[in-house]
């Protein structure tokens, strides 16, 4: 079946520094990818999502890009601020929608 | 913005008790999920469904039922809950299109004791 692995349960930087979450995946098709974000006490919103065309999805400062070599989508941002504390979740989807699978989730805590 | 609301927000009940968690959402989403959150888990799927009347299995069913009464309701109902059954349920839908967003509700916080 499909499967999301994302390696860190916990990431902790200082302010400024740059930000990478890893997300790899397994599935038997070519599924869409996601990042889903989580701030504390609130529910998962849409952070971004991998598009068709290969091009790469950018928000708030957060890209991420689909690699089908090496079947990941890591999150990337240049320089941390605190407000990023917050859960991230990487997600897949293949065809239509019917069944979304996340990963475990990374913790990622941005300290002064 | 797609609205799902979920209630309870909380809920406390006791090993072997009955526990209804309620769903709706108003933008005509065909899909709806229940999710739960647990640390180092993250969000596991446990049934959704892409209409009214229609129920599918997912990842984590066991010691679950769910069911779609409309195309805007959808329960989760725990019939013998457990302690291993306390969590967080997230609710969630989406239209039934490829590559398009979940919007979640607030999260029902469950614990059983």
């Amino acid at each position: 079946g499909d499967s999301v692995t994302q390696t860190e349960g916990l990431v902790t930087l200082t302010e400024g520094l740059p930000v990478m979450l890893n997300c790899t995946y397994q599935s038997t098709y070519s599924p869409f990818l996601f990042w889903y974000v989580q701030h504390l006490n609130e529910a998962p919103k849409l952070l971004l999502k991998s598009f068709t065309d290969n091009k790469r999805p950018e928000h708030q400062g957060f890209h991420a890009t689909l690699h089908k070599s090496s079947s990941s989508f890591h999150l990337q941002k240049s320089s941390a601020q605190l407000s990023d504390s917050a859960l991230y979740y990487c997600a897949l989807s293949v065809g239509g929608n019917e069944k979304i699978t996340f990963g475990a989730g990374t913790k990622l805590t941005i300290k002064p | 913005e797609a609205a799902v609301t979920q209630s309870p927000r909380n809920k406390v009940t006791v090993t072997g008790g009955n526990v209804t968690l309620s769903c709706r959402q108003t933008n005509s989403h065909n899909y709806m999920y229940w999710y739960r959150q647990d640390t180092g888990h993250g969000l596991r799927l446990i049934h959704y469904s892409y209409g009214a009347g229609n129920l599918q299995i997912g990842d984590v069913p066991d010691g679950y039922k769910a069911t779609r009464t409309t195309q805007e309701d959808f329960f989760l109902l725990l019939e013998l809950a457990s302690p291993s059954q306390t969590s967080l349920y997230f609710c969630a839908s989406s239209e039934d299109r490829s590559n398009t967003e979940v919007f979640f509700g607030k999260g029902t916080r469950l614990t059983v004791v």
